[in-house]
């Protein structure tokens, strides 16, 4: 079973610029995670979507962050303008069922705005 | 906010010894899970317990939850060098349909 794909793995961007990441979920699962982890922290949830419906974007800066996850499968994570505090690794994670079992976690994005 | 807190932030033991990792949470909750994290890779899903369980074992890892001091722990035995790294825990919270993670232990295992 291929796990949750991620791309880029690094990217290294100017402050005010703009950046996106992508997720593919493994196949099947209605849940998606995208989580911000900056170092030497736990990761916060940034949004939560079942199928292609946001569950919870509370924790979403929506002055600067955009989510979207279309046909319920792929999903991507935007940003802009970056701050410097952006700098963090996003993370994405899948599930057959939203928070009632397993989330599989992608390797990440190391983003580092400068 | 995170949801959970784990104690102690770091954990350093040697090899063969266990580890024990706390991990307190503020509201009720479907289920608790722990994950471990690698340094620079993903987290990984160790073990599920629901609310309705006290205690689970998975091999070298027994996790315990009481749910009336809003608690889990997770003992991991006959530690190894390979078990070093982070663990997390992570909650479901009632009504929520999310899951929330905790701060985190960093364990260190001295071969």
């Amino acid at each position: 079973e291929a796990g949750v794909a991620q791309s880029p793995r690094y990217k290294i961007i100017e402050k005010r610029q703009s950046v996106a990441f992508w997720c593919n979920p493994i196949s099947g699962h209605a849940t998606l995670y995208w989580y911000q982890q900056i170092l030497g922290q736990g990761p916060k949830l940034l949004i939560q979507f079942q199928n292609n419906g946001v569950v919870d974007d509370s924790q979403l800066p929506k002055d600067r962050f955009s989510a979207e996850r279309l046909k319920g499968v792929d999903s991507t994570l935007k940003i802009q303008p970056a701050k410097l505090e952006d700098s963090a690794v996003y993370l994405c994670a899948s599930s057959s069922w939203a928070g009632r079992g397993e989330a599989f976690f992608g390797q990440g994005t190391r983003l580092t705005v400068v | 906010s995170q949801q959970g807190e784990e104690d102690p932030q770091a954990l350093s033991i040697q090899e063969g010894e266990n580890a024990t990792m706390n991990c307190s949470y503020k509201t009720s909750i479907n289920n608790l899970q722990w994950y471990r994290q690698n340094s620079g890779r993903g987290l990984v899903h160790l073990i599920l317990i629901r609310s309705n369980e006290r205690e689970k074992h998975s091999g070298r890892l027994r996790v315990t939850l009481d749910t009336s001091k809003k608690s889990s722990s997770l003992l991991i035995t006959a530690s190894r060098a390979a078990d070093t790294a982070s663990y997390f825990c992570a909650t479901d919270q009632t009504g929520a349909n999310n899951l929330f993670f905790g701060t985190g232990t960093r364990l260190t295992v001295i071969p």
